[in-house]
């Protein structure tokens, strides 16, 4: 069966980085997008953006462009996500979540949450 | 970008009620709407794929309608695991836009 497993919680000051993995199983790694979504304290959901691990083609949203990197491994089947410039409003739950091509997001990973304090 | 927007944002009920979330789009979006119910400290789980069809496993008494901007989620005779909070998505564009979210609350 499908699964996504992420890396631990994480603790950051201000202005560093920090880089979650997602580690994938029970299906083909390349055979599908995974997507990074996050979610603040008592918010909603917030789509951060994507990469195909087939052709390592990713798209972020316009909010994240130029702090946020996708990567993947395809030798291991897994994905990262790193935020750059970290502040105190990147306090969140950051999770992964396969789709196939303009699908559903139908498996999610446990969620990783990153605080960003002094 | 496409804007998604739900209401209500939050509802009471109670068990054995029939609900209706509705989620609206900015732009038309076909029928690429998603429905996804979240726990508390648990990661969201799909409900609805295509607007109307039920995701392996998901019971019966979840359902979904519309197509273009208007959509609907509707739970019929909610039980007692139901009381979470529901999130609309469009999968038209990137980026893949969430509704604010709908809190399901016992009365």
């Amino acid at each position: 069966q499908v699964h996504l497993v992420q890396s631990g919680a994480e603790v950051k000051k201000p202005g560093a980085s920090v880089k979650v993995s997602c580690k994938a199983s029970g299906y083909t790694f390349t055979g599908y997008y995974m997507y990074w979504v996050r979610q603040a304290p008592g918010q909603g959901l917030e789509c951060m953006g994507w990469i195909n691990p087939n052709s390592d083609v990713t798209k972020y949203a316009q909010k994240f462009q130029g702090r946020v990197t996708m990567t993947r491994d395809t030798s291991t089947s897994t994905a990262y996500m790193e935020l750059s410039r970290l502040r105190s409003d990147d306090t969140a739950v950051y999770y992964c979540a396969r789709a196939a091509a303009a699908g559903p997001f139908d498996f999610w990973g446990q969620g990783t949450l990153v605080t960003v304090s002094s | 970008d496409i804007q998604m927007t739900q209401s209500p944002s939050s509802l009471s009920a109670s068990v054995g009620d029939r609900v209706t979330i509705t989620c609206r789009a900015s732009q038309s979006i076909s029928s690429y709407l998603n429905w996804y119910q979240q726990k508390l400290g648990k990661a969201p789980k799909l409900l609805i794929y295509a607007a109307s069809s039920l995701q392996s496993g998901v019971p019966s008494r979840f359902s979904g309608s519309g197509s273009g901007t208007d959509f609907t989620l509707t739970i019929s005779n909610l039980q007692p695991e139901d009381f979470a909070t529901y999130y609309c998505q469009q999968s038209y564009s990137t980026p893949r836009s969430f509704g604010q979210g709908t809190k399901l609350e016992i009365k």
